[in-house]
């Protein structure tokens, strides 16, 4: 499975736009770039995939460079409840259906 | 009904104890998961059930021992448990696309399991 890199930490400041980024320099054709995230004492919590172009949700934006080899997660303007651990994930387009996490990135905000 | 619920919340066992995890969902899926947690660590996946038939086994020790009864329950059956699988057990479940395979994945809260 290919591996991603994220920083091990990142501070904010509230209502500021974050950018979490992410390397996958060994992506394959076929890999989903997935985020998720988890806050204190929960369980992970989907945020945001995408393939090759950049997407857009209620939750963030991501942004996928043209060669693929990295990625940026984006929150538009930070909240206090957005402090947790954001974690880059590749998911091959196959049908088990795993998901390799690495370490993470963990974000804190600052009021 | 977007929940992945799981019970207990928390556990406490002893090494020569047999005690079993639930999870439910009611959201039609048809794929779930098994991860493990370890304190300040990423989860790390365990099994994977798909159509309620076991998928993947991630050359998880066999005192760990997954069941899925239907489409709606997984559980995991513990026997034998060592201090070092101390963690929060987390369940997860996905919707399967036909053409895509299984789709973002729901995470439970997880159960905080101390073997003593």
């Amino acid at each position: 499975d290919a591996k991603t890199t994220q920083p091990n930490s990142m501070e904010s400041n509230e209502e500021e736009p974050v950018h979490l980024p992410c390397n996958h320099s060994t992506i394959s054709g076929t890999d989903y770039i997935h985020w998720y995230r988890q806050l204190p004492s929960q369980g992970p919590e989907y945020v945001i995939h995408g393939l090759t172009r950049n997407v857009n949700n209620r939750m963030a934006s991501l942004a996928i460079a043209e060669d693929r080899k990295s990625s940026t997660l984006i929150l538009h303007r930070a909240t206090l409840r957005d402090a947790a651990v954001y974690y880059c994930i590749l998911k091959r387009s196959s049908n088990t259906g795993k998901l390799i996490f690495g370490q993470g990135t963990t974000l804190q905000v600052k009021p | 009904d977007t929940e992945v619920t799981q019970t207990p919340k928390h556990l406490v066992m002893g090494m020569t104890n047999k005690k079993s995890l639930k999870c439910e969902q009611h959201m039609g899926h048809r794929a779930m998961y098994w991860y493990k947690q370890k304190a300040k660590k990423p989860p790390e996946l365990m099994f994977v059930y798909s159509y309620e038939k076991l998928s993947i086994n991630e050359s998880v020790p066999s005192r760990f021992s997954p069941e899925c009864p239907n489409s709606s329950l997984l559980n995991l059956h513990l026997h034998a448990l060592q201090p070092e699988d101390s963690a929060l057990y987390l369940c997860a479940s996905s919707l399967r696309d036909p053409l895509r395979g299984p789709r973002e994945q729901y995470f439970g809260p997880g159960t905080r399991l101390t073997v003593t």
